[in-house]
């Protein structure tokens, strides 16, 4: 079983569309959860930083942690065709030296 | 200054040239990291680098070097690459710990 699990999708929704993307884990020992969005041939780019349990906003993104279920989520509201990107999520722990974990990713496509 | 600078974008060597990667950022992180992406997966650690000192290398073949010459420099040193080296060669900085990284756009590198 991987550390990080994510569905690599492609996920494909109409424009203005709420899009909910989805990390669970099995490692209790993180306490660090980050989005990163990244387009085809670039590298990542943090949208949105969590530390421990709990819900942040930013614009319209929502990120949600729920560390009982070993879960979160990312929630992207008024979806754009410029949302269309791989989104992956990622984790660490003080213990694991800055180390990042990531999920596989997940291919959204934000249909005009 | 926000960024993570990379150079060069793209690179092309034979399996007996050397060349190197170079790395640079302004935000006074002190972590510093190079991440290795194949094409549709998530980025892999190579290397972490605390304080300008190796902390942690991922069991990386010696055919990659890594060198801190300073707290805002990262190179990384390629000599008899193979084919299968061909990837995106992504350089991260962070604050001290595991908090969201900031990437730079990656070195796409070319093995033949």
């Amino acid at each position: 079983q991987k550390e990080v699990e994510q569905d690599p999708g492609p996920l494909s929704v109409p424009e203005g569309a709420i899009v909910s993307l989805n990390c669970t884990y099995s490692n209790s020992a993180f306490q660090y959860f980050m989005w990163y969005r990244q387009y085809s041939r670039k590298g990542p780019e943090l949208l949105m930083y969590t530390y421990s349990s709990g819900n942040k906003e930013d614009g319209r993104f929502t990120a949600q942690v729920d560390k009982s279920s070993k879960y979160i989520s990312l929630f992207i509201r008024d979806s754009q065709p410029s949302d269309s990107a791989t989104y992956l999520c990622a984790m660490s722990a003080r213990e694991y030296g800055n180390k990042l974990v990531f999920g596989a990713g997940t291919i959204l496509r934000v249909k005009s | 200054d926000t960024e993570v600078t990379q150079t060069p974008k793209h690179l092309v060597m034979g399996m007996t040239n050397k060349k190197s990667l170079k790395c640079e950022q302004h935000m006074g992180h002190r972590a510093m990291y190079w991440y290795k992406q194949k094409a549709k997966k998530p980025p892999e650690l190579m290397f972490v680098y605390s304080y300008e000192k190796l902390s942690i290398n991922e069991s990386v073949p010696s055919r990659f070097s890594p060198e801190c010459p300073n707290s805002s420099l990262l190179n990384l040193h390629l000599h008899a690459l193979q084919p299968e080296d061909s990837a995106l060669y992504l350089c991260a900085s962070s604050q001290d710990g595991p908090s969201g990284y900031t990437f730079g756009s990656g070195t796409r590198l070319t093995v033949v």
